[in-house]
């Protein structure tokens, strides 16, 4: 089946300083990757869209100078929390989809998250 | 009103009961309807997934959808502890993002 590598699966980073979170497609070509945010015991909050090639698609509220999204290729997705705060910390999912799959079960795997503590 | 709402719980339940979760949603264009698992501190794992009204079994597991009432449901038979997890129902509509709904926090008690 589908799977998509996500690391690191921890970090922990001073305040002020960037991280870099890398989403992979192992065994198919992901068109579009999702950028999640999780909160303790709440729902997943999409952050933002992205399709290889292309500038990414940024939810309402979510700041695009903060979170740099790159998906420079088909197989790697990339989030960098720049200048990173307290409040950053999170549990930060990405989810891959891949075109011309056929069936939609084929998309949309989740890569296992990484959690961000920044202090 | 949420696009997809879904009962955070917690539910505790015995094991080898039968495990009934819901999720309800208010666009009737969402065409596909899908049930997620997640663990503590992973990612989700995709569960069920099914395009119409009606039941879809895999295992232990059932799909129920119903497109008239715009409401979905997880059943789980003969539940273990293994199944303890966060379930979490996603709406989707052609090539657009997911819905998800707020999770359901599960717990099968030995």
């Amino acid at each position: 089946g589908a799977v998509v590598s996500q690391h690191p699966s921890r970090v922990i980073c001073k305040s002020g300083t960037s991280v870099k979170i890398e989403c992979r497609s192992l065994d198919f070509q992901a068109t579009t990757m999702f950028w999640y945010r999780q909160f303790p015991k709440k729902s997943l909050m999409l952050m933002a869209t992205s399709n290889e090639g292309s500038k990414a698609t940024y939810e309402q509220g979510v700041e695009k100078d903060k979170f740099l999204i790159n998906h420079a290729s088909l197989t790697l997705s990339t989030l960098t929390v720049t200048s990173a705060h307290p409040e950053d910390s999170s549990f930060y999912i990405c989810s891959a989809r891949g075109g011309g799959q056929g069936t939609v079960n084929a998309g949309y795997t989740f890569g296992s998250g990484t959690r961000l503590t920044v202090v | 009103q949420k696009e997809v709402e879904q009962d955070p719980g917690p539910l505790s339940v015995p094991e080898g009961a039968i495990v009934s979760l819901n999720c309800t949603y208010s666009n009737s264009a969402f065409q596909y309807f899908m049930w997620y698992r997640q663990y503590s501190r992973k990612g989700p794992e995709l569960l069920m997934y099914t395009y119409s009204s009606g039941n879809k079994e895999d295992g232990r597991f059932t799909a129920q959808v119903d497109k008239s009432s715009k409401y979905i449901s997880l059943f789980i038979r003969d539940s273990q502890p293994s199944d303890s997890a966060t379930y979490l129902c996603a709406i989707g509509q052609g090539a657009q993002k997911l819905v998800f709904g707020q999770g359901t926090r599960l717990t099968i008690n030995p």
